[in-house]
């Protein structure tokens, strides 16, 4: 299966900018996708397609790469985006999730 | 608007089976795939599977092969998760979740805890 890494947290002022990083054990185009959960609440889609912007979620958020090195933006952050974030791949059967980036607002 | 509605929560015992559902409103059914992930407390989300609504053809993660079995009733728009054999490893948070073409998942159920337990 496809393994994606992400860094297990981190912690910004508001107003900040703030980059979440994936990365894939193997390539996965441009098929990765991001979310973001809230404690005792089910993921929400930000971005497809490695860097489309989902409906109604704020231009603060931003996604770029291809192949094998994603980034999730958050610029500039809010208190609202206290959150666990997870990459998720769908190149490669099975489709795969990171294991989240817990961020914490100082 | 799109909703997915998930049943309640499950205290089940150890070898038995559970049947969860997931019944949808808002959008044409039978025109999507729906998923079912797992989730258990504090770790990742693994995807489990995927059922098309619209003639009940199924796609699953091999990891979960014999432990899940997922069905639909177009009538009602409700995606189903069978899930067997339960153990404690089973315990966890269930979604199931909308698929939108290039198999991300768009629209998301609330989620039901399966606590397996003697």
């Amino acid at each position: 299966d496809t393994v994606l890494t992400q860094s297990p947290a981190l912690a910004v002022s508001p107003g900040e900018r703030v980059t979440i990083s994936c990365r894939a054990s193997e390539s996965v185009s441009t098929l990765m996708h991001w979310y973001q959960q809230k404690p005792g609440q089910q993921p929400t889609l930000l971005i497809y397609l490695a860097s489309n912007l989902e409906s109604g979620v704020p231009a603060r958020f931003s996604g770029s790469g291809s192949g094998t090195d994603f980034t999730l933006t958050i610029d500039p952050v809010e208190a609202d985006d206290t959150a666990t974030y997870y990459c998720q791949q769908s190149w490669n059967d099975p489709n795969t999730f990171g294991a989240g980036t817990k961020l914490e607002l100082k | 608007e799109v909703q997915l509605q998930q049943s309640g929560a499950e205290l089940v015992k150890p070898g038995a089976s559970v049947k969860l559902s997931c019944k949808t409103s808002g959008y044409t059914f039978s025109n999507y795939y729906m998923s079912w992930l797992k989730q258990m407390p504090g770790q990742n989300i693994e995807w489990i599977g995927n059922i098309y609504g619209g003639n009940g053809g199924t796609g699953y993660n091999q990891k979960f092969k014999g432990k899940a079995t997922l069905t639909v009733d177009k009538s009602s728009s409700t995606a189903y998760m069978d899930l067997s054999s339960l153990t404690s490893e089973d315990s966890a948070v269930y979604f199931c979740a909308r698929v939108y073409t290039t198999d991300y998942f768009d629209y998301w159920g609330q989620g039901v805890m399966v606590t397996v337990s003697s």
